[in-house]
């Protein structure tokens, strides 16, 4: 079925990389997107990849791509105190439909 | 400024009310969605629209109703509230060119006793 998987909790020291890990189900999903949810507000759209990309760069953040496996990750550089948050992956289902699944959050606590 | 808004941003009632709750957008997007989100859940959608008088079931549609009688308003409509659609609500929007990146309004709690 429609599914994207993410881990609940993750936890690194100011500084150090994070790295946010999502697999999907849509192999056909022609844009993957991360979204950074902070406390008490919406989503805010981080940063998205097309599918016939491998990997894209913006500053701090490096989303990669593996279609073979429906895998997707984020790694943040240098994470601050201010990137503490719920990061969300999400795909847009393309079979036939035009939803959107969403994982189910990964709570980043970053310590200083 | 581009925004999506929502109200009420905090609600409590009781079973069996009928509420709305309502988003606009001032994007002039065709696409407009509505989330729940629960803990461990993440967000499930519950309707979307593709364009005015143009709805679909997303995932979660049981208990709730929408219209698409304009493009920039996209009510949720309760008809018969009930406990476990105690959640956190998100209405967002997107132009189905370019990415289809969603933007999302700032969020209903709601809560039925």
């Amino acid at each position: 079925g429609e599914d994207v998987e993410q881990s609940l909790f993750l936890s690194v020291r100011e500084g150090d990389s994070s790295v946010i890990n999502c697999t999907y189900t849509d192999s056909s999903s022609t844009y993957l997107y991360w979204y950074k949810q902070e406390p008490g507000a919406g989503l805010q759209l981080l940063t998205y990849i097309f599918s016939n990309m491998d990997m894209k760069q913006d500053q701090r953040l490096t989303v990669l791509l593996n279609k073979k496996d429906k895998h997707l990750s984020l790694r943040i550089a240098d994470t601050q105190t201010g990137d503490s948050a719920i990061y969300f992956c999400a795909e847009r289902f393309t079979s036939g439909t035009y939803k959107y699944i969403f994982g189910t959050g990964t709570r980043l606590k970053v310590l200083a | 400024e581009a925004q999506v808004t929502q109200n009420p941003r905090y609600l409590i009632t009781v079973t069996g009310k009928k509420l709305t709750v309502t988003c606009s957008q001032n994007m002039n997007h065709e696409y407009m969605s509505w989330y729940r989100q629960d803990p461990g859940l993440g967000l499930r959608q519950i309707y979307y629209s593709m364009n005015v008088e143009v709805t679909d079931k997303g995932d979660v549609p049981e208990g709730y109703k929408v219209s698409r009688k304009e493009k920039r308003n996209f009510p949720l409509i309760l008809e018969s509230p009930s406990p476990n659609q105690t959640s956190l609500y998100f209405c967002a929007t997107a132009s189905p060119q370019g990415t289809d990146t969603q933007y999302f309004g700032p969020g209903t709690r709601l809560t039925v006793l």
